[in-house]
């Protein structure tokens, strides 16, 4: 079936160090995988995408990476701000052409 | 970017009775929308997608006759929850597919969200 598994779960990091969310995911036909920030009762928005022909993708304080043969992505954030709490949902694109959400992970950046 | 609207962004209903929940996609024309629940500190669970012009099409455990989602341009789609009952009450959350056709990768938008209480 579709789905994608993430981890972990709740994660707390010190201000200014890094932080990674990994994902796992079933389909692999999958080609788009983003990555979404979601605030308590808000819309989820958008903070990165990768797509399958790349490995990686920067975007100032935030990367993705992509392994196709394994079917990992992960979230990389470094530099962690107190604002950078939050949310955040891996996803993809399944085949399906519907957007499957991971279970989320809870970060937390300690001052 | 592309904006996607959500009306209302708060309901209260009373148990037994209906709420509709609207979602525009105000500058763009969006041929799939997709409709999510958000259960407290839960992920967002694909409930179905609604295509211009045709029936939705929805998830498994998703009950169709509850949840009456109508696609009848291609700038909004419409949620009614029927017959509401308390574990109804969730946050409803709808998104809009910018681009035409089946090419995957084409941006989702989404729209605010909608807090639904039913007592």
């Amino acid at each position: 079936g579709e789905n994608v598994e993430q981890h972990p779960s709740t994660l707390s990091v010190q201000e200014g160090d890094s932080a990674v969310i990994k994902c796992t995911y079933s389909d692999s036909a999958s080609n788009y995988f983003p990555w979404y920030k979601q605030e308590l009762g808000k819309r989820p928005q958008l903070i990165i995408d990768i797509r399958s022909n790349v490995g990686e993708k920067k975007d100032q304080r935030i990367a993705v990476t992509l392994n196709k043969t394994a079917k990992h992505f992960s979230l990389h954030i470094t530099e962690t701000q107190p604002e950078d709490s939050a949310v955040y949902f891996c996803a993809f694109y399944s085949s399906a052409s519907k957007i499957i959400f991971g279970s989320g992970t809870r970060l937390s950046i300690r001052p | 970017g592309a904006v996607v609207s959500q009306h209302p962004s708060r309901v209260i209903c009373k148990s037994g009775t209906s709420v509709k929940i609207e979602c525009r996609s105000l500058d763009f024309q969006a041929t799939t929308m997709f409709w999510y629940r958000q259960f407290p500190k839960q992920s967002l669970m694909l409930m179905a997608t609604s295509n211009e012009g045709s029936k939705a099409t929805y998830e498994q455990g998703v009950e169709k006759d509850k949840f009456l989602i109508n696609h009848a341009s291609l700038t909004l789609s419409t949620l009614t929850v029927t017959s509401a009952h308390p574990e109804d009450s969730s946050f409803y959350i709808c998104s809009a597919r910018q681009g035409a056709g089946k090419r995957t990768g084409n941006t989702i938008y989404f729209g605010e969200g909608s807090w639904l209480t039913v007592v």
